[in-house]
C-alpha cells in the first residue's frame, strides 16, 4: 500500500507557481521521499526527492516538513506541458531491497 | 543515452494467447522494475529483481503471470494464458545502486515508455 496520501487534482494558471501537497505521516527516519510525473501515454519521469531538506533542481522544489509528516511540490512557472499527473513516493525498503509504491497521484491541469 | 527500452510497445492478442513482453534496462543498472497500469488500480508493482535475482514478487498477480531476468541487460514479464482483465499498459524500470549507498541520484528509478496490452 501506497504510504502517501495526495489530492486528486488540482488546476493551476500557466506562468503561476503550483504547488502539490503530499501527506506521509507514517514515513520512517531513513525513507525518501520521491516526486514523478507522467504526462499522457508516457512513462512516468523523474522530478526530484529529499530526505529532511529542502531541495531544488532544473525542475521544481522540495519542501519537507520539519517532522516529515507532509512535503509540497513547487513547480514555479507552470506551463501547459507540465499539465499531468504528479506521484509522490515514499521509498520503503532497505539497500537492495527498494520500493517505489506509487499512490493515485494528483492530476495537475495548467490552463492558459 | 539509450533509455530503458521495451516491446512490443502494444499489442492486441486472443484470450487464452501466451504474451511475452520484454525488457532492456538502461547499461549498468542493476535493478529492475515491472509494473502494471490500469484505470482502476493505478500504478502496481509486480516484481522487482536486483542483480539479476528477484527480490519481492509479491505484486504478481497470480500464477498465470512469471518474469525472469537470464542476464543484466534483459527481461521478460509472461502471461500464459492471457485474460482480458489483464489489459493494461506494462511499465519496467531500472535503476543503478550501490550496496548501502543512500538514496543519491544513482538510486532513482527510470521508466520504460511501456508496452499497451490489449487482450480480447
Amino acid at each position: 500500500d501506497a504510504k502517501t496520501t495526495q489530492p486528486t487534482s488540482m488546476d493551476c494558471a500557466e506562468g503561476r507557481a503550483a504547488n502539490l501537497p503530499c501527506n506521509h505521516s507514517t514515513i520512517s527516519g531513513n525513507e525518501y521521499v520521491y516526486w514523478y510525473r507522467q504526462i499522457h501515454s508516457q512513462g512516468p519521469q523523474y522530478i526530484i526527492h529529499g530526505l529532511k531538506n529542502n531541495e531544488t533542481n532544473e525542475m521544481a522544489s522540495l519542501i519537507i516538513t520539519e517532522d516529515r509528516k507532509s512535503s509540497t511540490l513547487i513547480l514555479p512557472h507552470a506551463t501547459l506541458r507540465d499539465t499531468a499527473v504528479y506521484y509522490c513516493i515514499v521509498r520503503v525498503g532497505t539497500s537492495g531491497t527498494y520500493k517505489y509504491i506509487f499512490g493515485t497521484g494528483t492530476r495537475l491541469k495548467v490552463l492558459a | 543515452d539509450a533509455g530503458v527500452i521495451q516491446s512490443p510497445r502494444h499489442e492486441v492478442t486472443e484470450m487464452g494467447q501466451e504474451v511475452t513482453l520484454r525488457c532492456k534496462p538502461i547499461s549498468g543498472h542493476n535493478s529492475l522494475f515491472w509494473y502494471r497500469q490500469t484505470m482502476m488500480r493505478g500504478l502496481e508493482l509486480l516484481i522487482y529483481f536486483n542483480n539479476n535475482v528477484p527480490i519481492d514478487d509479491s505484486g504478481m498477480p497470480e500464477d498465470r503471470f512469471s518474469a525472469k531476468m537470464p542476464n543484466a541487460s534483459f527481461s521478460t514479464l509472461k502471461i500464459q494464458p492471457s485474460e482480458p482483465r489483464d489489459s493494461a499498459v506494462y511499465f519496467c524500470a531500472s535503476r543503478y545502486t550501490t550496496p548501502g549507498q543512500g538514496a543519491k541520484s544513482g538510486n532513482t528509478i527510470y521508466f520504460g515508455e511501456g508496452s499497451w496490452l490489449t487482450v480480447v
